[in-house]
């Protein structure tokens, strides 16, 4: 079956601190996989996208992700948080071409310490 | 260029009351779809259209009907509310073809 697990409901990081946040996957052929913000009250922006190619893909704001197959993790990183980045972040794995059958994780909520 | 819109903000219904939840989105995209949010279970895809003329039911279906009004405007309604359909309730668009999902800003709905 497809999933996708986000072990961690909540994270506290001081401002200025390096993050990371995991994201686990089940899925059949070849995932097109996702990582979305979402600032309190707003709907979800995309971060930044993984379908082929180079492992290691750059996102908007700074972060990064690294997709490892061996280990089935897509897991989303910042060298340097700021206090703007306190939000909830949702890995997304699916197919290509359909989004209709993307699925989320459950989110983990990101909370930045003066 | 105003992206994904959604109104109302928020609502609160009484259990056996309907409503209409409407969604535009001016950016051209073929497919929406109406996701509802609830705590620890991320999204979960209600019903989606993928093009004008044409809508599927997605994982959460029951309980909602879906109007895909012209490639503008993808409504949702609610016949008869029940307190199991509080939720944030999200609207997106995309290109055909195309995985990345825009969101508008939500409906909070409260079923009482």
């Amino acid at each position: 079956a497809q999933s996708v697990t986000q072990p961690d409901i909540h994270i506290t990081v001081s401002e200025g601190a390096s993050l990371e946040l995991r994201c686990n996957y089940s899925y059949g052929a070849t995932p097109y996989l996702f990582w979305y913000v979402q600032s309190p009250g707003q709907g979800l922006q995309l971060l930044l996208k993984y379908f082929s190619g180079d492992t290691l893909v750059q996102g908007i704001k700074g972060f990064e992700a690294e997709f490892k197959r061996s280990q089935s993790s897509f897991n989303l990183r910042k060298p340097s948080v700021h206090w703007s980045d306190a939000a909830e972040y949702f890995c997304a794995v699916g197919p290509a071409s359909s989004a209709s059958k993307i699925i989320f994780g459950s989110g983990t909520r990101l909370s930045i310490r003066p | 260029n105003a992206g994904v819109t959604q109104t109302p903000k928020f609502q609160v219904l009484k259990t056996g009351q309907s409503m209409t939840l409407q969604c535009a989105q001016d950016m051209n995209h073929n497919s929406m779809y109406w996701y509802r949010q609830d705590p620890g279970m991320g999204l979960r895809l209600i019903y989606y259209s993928a093009s004008e003329g044409t809508t599927d039911k997605g994982e959460v279906p029951n309980g909602y009907n879906v109007s895909r009004l012209n490639k503008r405007e993808f409504s949702l309604r609610l016949e008869s509310a029940a307190p199991s359909q509080t939720s944030v309730y999200f609207c997106a668009s995309s290109d055909r073809g195309q995985e990345t999902q825009y969101f508008g800003p939500g409906t909070r709905l409260l079923v009482l």
